[in-house]
């Protein structure tokens, strides 16, 4: 099976970078994509392909790839970037869709 | 603006099925595929499968085929998803979302759906 591993937890400083990674074999051939989530709401797109930020979403998100890890970084942290963040991939055919275990970004 | 909204929270009992819409605005259906994930408390995402409503073709995830049917309604702009056989283990919020040139762009607010005795 697939699988997409996160760290549980991240917590930073207003202001500070929060770095979010995303690990998993697949993640060398197939594109990745990063969701916020916040309490009681609708996962919300921020990076897809890697590193393309949809219209709408900052520019202090953005992505990265290194070998078989994805990175969400966020840059300038504020209050209001505390969520659960989500990576999400695809199975090697490409059909079948997966989801990381989350990383709750705390700004303390 | 393009906006997709789900039907309300639904309380279900084990062995029922329920069927969630999910009312597309701002695009037409048939230009985009469709696809349906849950979540259930304290979890994250996990994807259900996916639905092209030009030709009403879907493709499930192993684990819901032969108990989830995926469909769609171009007539007034919705997609319809319905579980069977319900279980407590599917108390989830069961969401749309869509798949275009950039996938999962847009989603459903979410629709409750609590499976108690």
């Amino acid at each position: 099976s697939y699988e997409l591993r996160q760290s549980p937890s991240v917590s930073v400083s207003p202001g500070q970078t929060a770095t979010i990674s995303c690990s998993g074999d697949v993640l060398s051939r197939r594109s990745a994509s990063w969701f916020q989530q916040k309490t009681g709401q609708a996962p919300v797109l921020v990076i897809y392909k890697e590193t393309e930020r949809p219209s709408g979403i900052p520019e202090r998100f953005s992505g990265s790839i290194s070998g078989t890890t994805v990175t969400l970084t966020i840059s300038g942290v504020q209050a209001d970037d505390e969520a659960d963040y989500y990576c999400q991939s695809t199975d090697n055919s490409g059909a079948s869709f997966i989801f990381g275990g989350g990383t709750k970004l705390t700004v303390l | 603006q393009v906006q997709l909204v789900q039907s309300g929270a639904e309380m279900k009992k084990p062995g029922a099925s329920v069927k969630i819409s999910c009312k597309a605005s701002g695009y037409s259906l048939t230009n985009y595929y469709m696809h349906w994930v849950r979540q259930a408390p304290g979890q994250g995402p996990e994807w259900m499968g996916i639905i092209n409503l030009g030709d009403n073709i879907a493709s499930y995830a192993e684990k819901f085929r032969g108990r989830v049917t995926m469909s769609g309604d171009t007539s007034t702009n919705t997609a319809f998803m319905e579980l069977r056989s319900l279980k407590t283990e599917d108390t989830a919020v069961y969401y749309c979302t869509r798949d275009g040139p950039i996938k999962f762009d847009r989603w459903g607010q979410g629709t409750l759906v609590t499976v108690s005795s």
